[in-house]
Formats: structure tokens, C-alpha cells, sequence
């Protein structure tokens, strides 16, 4: 099945710096990569996701970049606010066709 | 866009006793649903998945038995907990493949603790 490690775990910046999350998968059927932002005590929340067909999305302050050569793809948060404080989870589906394999999360603290 | 209604958001049990948990899609139908169990600071841990008119596929590991699931709509699966003991608490988070472009909208989790 498929294989999600992401990095790095935790995550500090300084309100306004720039943070990045990347993560490698192993299934080189998966095509399709959503990110998620989960809250404490809460469900995740698409934050932003992208296709195989692509290589970037950008979404206001957040972007995600995909290179399906090296399996991997990275979220950049720019303009970093104390709300960007949480945990964020990246996932693909691989070749099972609909079943999401997540991440180990990344939790961000942004300091103001 | 999609909506996802998971309740309870929490529940307290005692243990032994079951628990239901439901997940309706609030404005499209759900063909597939997903249970995800997530424990303190852990990623979200897939346990079954289930179709609508049939019976839910389990992830390695996961007991049938003792974590029922049913999904007798389009618009409806639950999630019952059997003879639940300590070690079940957890955070329970449901999910359902989101039309038209397939994506996964979650719903906002339950929080189980047996006692």
C-alpha cells in the first residue's frame, strides 16, 4: 500500500516568515494530494490540494508544489499569522484507488 | 461546498456498554465513507471503509466484531463501538468521498472515552 512520510514534525517560525512542509510518497499511482490543517479537538479541513496533471496550486498565502518524478510534493505558507498555528497533515491515495494514507503531521507554531 | 455531520462530537462510556456514532452528508450523496481512528498526537489511522447497500471493507488489524459499521444510505454511516474498554478512547473521525471532483470532506470527529 502506499507509504506518506512528512517532514519536518514540528515546525516554529516567526509570525510573517515563511514555513514549508514537504512530504514523499511511495505509490507512483497516486495522483491526487490534498493537505489538511486539523485544530485541536477538531476534524481536518482541506486547506488546499492538487492533481497529478499539475506541478503547482496557489491559494492566496498557501501553495502546493508536486514533482511526481521524485515522488514528492510541498506546502508553503507565506506570511505566516498566529491562526497558521496547528497541525498539518499532507495524504495521497495510492494505487487502491480511494483510500487516503496520511501523513505523520507537522505541527506548527507561529510565534507573533 | 460539502458538508460532513458527524455526531457526537463527544461521549463518555462506561466500559462495556456500546457506542453509535453517526456521519450523515449534508447536501450530496456518500457512495464511500471512511472511519479514521486518531489517538493524542498520532496521524489519522484508516479503519474500514465502507459503500453504500454493502458491507464495510476493514483495514488489517482493525476487529469487524467489536467496530460495526453500517452504511444503509446515501447519506448516512455509523460507527458502533462494541463491549468498549479503556484502550477504544480515542478520537473517531469519519470522512466521504465529496462528488463532483472526489475529494474527502471530514466531519469534525468524536471524542470516545470509556470509563
Amino acid at each position: 500500500g502506499e507509504n506518506v512520510e512528512q517532514h519536518p514534525s514540528t515546525l516554529s517560525v516567526q509570525e510573517g516568515d515563511s514555513a514549508v512542509i514537504k512530504c514523499t510518497y511511495s505509490d507512483s499511482a497516486s495522483n491526487y494530494f490534498p493537505w489538511y490543517k486539523q485544530e485541536l479537538g477538531k476534524g481536518p479541513q482541506l486547506i488546499i490540494d492538487i492533481r497529478s496533471n499539475v506541478g503547482e496550486k496557489k491559494d492566496q498565502r498557501i501553495a502546493v508544489t508536486l514533482n511526481k518524478t521524485a515522488k514528492h510534493f510541498s506546502l508553503h505558507i507565506t506570511e505566516t499569522q498566529p491562526e497558521d498555528s496547528a497541525v498539518y497533515f499532507c495524504a495521497a491515495p495510492g494505487a487502491a484507488g480511494n483510500k487516503l494514507t496520511f501523513g505523520g503531521g507537522t505541527r506548527v507554531l507561529v510565534k507573533p | 461546498g460539502a458538508v460532513v455531520s458527524q455526531h457526537p462530537s463527544w461521549v463518555i462510556c462506561k466500559s462495556g456498554t456500546s457506542v453509535k456514532i453517526e456521519c450523515r452528508s449534508l447536501d450530496f450523496q456518500a457512495t464511500t465513507m471512511f472511519w479514521y481512528r486518531q489517538f493524542p498526537k498520532q496521524s489519522l489511522m484508516l479503519m474500514a471503509t465502507s459503500n453504500e447497500g454493502s458491507k464495510a471493507t476493514y483495514e488489517q488489524g482493525v476487529e469487524k466484531d467489536k467496530f460495526l459499521i453500517n452504511h444503509a444510505s446515501l447519506t448516512l454511516s455509523t460507527l458502533t463501538v462494541t463491549s468498549a474498554h479503556p484502550e477504544d478512547s480515542s478520537f473517531y473521525i469519519c470522512s466521504a468521498l465529496t462528488p463532483p471532483e472526489y475529494g474527502y470532506t471530514f466531519g469534525s470527529g468524536t471524542r470516545l472515552t470509556v470509563v
